[in-house]
């Protein structure tokens, strides 16, 4: 069965710091897709990164970096030098190859950037 | 617009009473998306068009929701008689191709926040 999990459920740094959000998969596809979303308190979902499992290489966009790893099923997200604007929920999501259109969240994590 | 617009962005209902939901997707855009958000959750999935059809409807909770897109364009979701654990975000989303295809993002709207009292 396809599933995310994201243990952490808040996290709180001081601006500045690094800060890496966790995300664990779990799916019997060969062929499928990774997303991180930003979600600020307005509600609209920001999409920030998509991965297709064929594609293991880390990418690295300003401060944020992606980590993917299938050897553990991980996904993990990386903000460097945060910011207050960051303070908001990440979803990491998972959708398969038979019903890629379908995306399967995890339950957040809430991150607070303090000044 | 620009982006994914959706109306009310507030409704709150009583219960037993019949709300609509629209949803304007970004211009051209040929999928359409209806994600159920509860309140500290991730969203989930209840429904994808493809232009005018509904290619799946697995995620919809009972038969009271009901979605349709009658020109490919513009999405209504409409709940009947609703009920308390029907309080939730609903989130409508689409992307330019027929979902799937490498490349195709999905860009979400802010959501309908429907309280049922």
């Amino acid at each position: 069965a396809q599933k995310v999990t994201q243990a952490q459920t808040e996290i709180s740094v001081v601006e500045k710091e690094d800060v890496t959000l966790d995300c664990v998969y779990e799916t019997r596809d060969t062929t499928y897709y990774l997303f991180w979303y930003k979600q600020p308190p307005s509600g609209e979902l920001v999409f920030l990164i998509r991965r297709n499992s064929f594609d293991e290489q880390n990418e690295i966009s300003g401060r944020y970096s992606w980590n993917f790893q299938k050897s553990t099923s991980s996904f993990n997200f990386t903000i460097t030098a945060s910011q207050v604007v960051d303070s908001a929920v990440y979803f990491c999501a998972l959708s398969e190859g038979d019903s890629s259109y379908k995306l399967i969240f995890g339950s957040g994590t809430r991150l607070l950037v303090r000044p | 617009g620009a982006g994914v617009s959706q109306s009310p962005r507030y409704k709150v209902a009583k219960r037993g009473q019949d709300v609509a939901l629209r949803c304007d997707p970004i211009s051209g855009h040929v999928s359409l998306f209806w994600y159920q958000q509860a309140l500290g959750q991730g969203p989930e999935f209840l429904t994808y068009f493809q232009n005018e059809a509904q290619l799946d409807k697995s995620g919809l909770p009972s038969d009271r929701f009901f979605a349709e897109r009658p020109e490919g364009s513009v999405s209504t979701l409409k709940i009947q008689r609703t009920q308390q654990e029907d309080s939730a975000v609903y989130l409508c989303a689409s992307s330019l191709w027929q979902s799937g295809l490498s490349g195709n993002t999905i860009y979400f709207g802010e959501g309908s926040w429907l309280t049922v009292v």
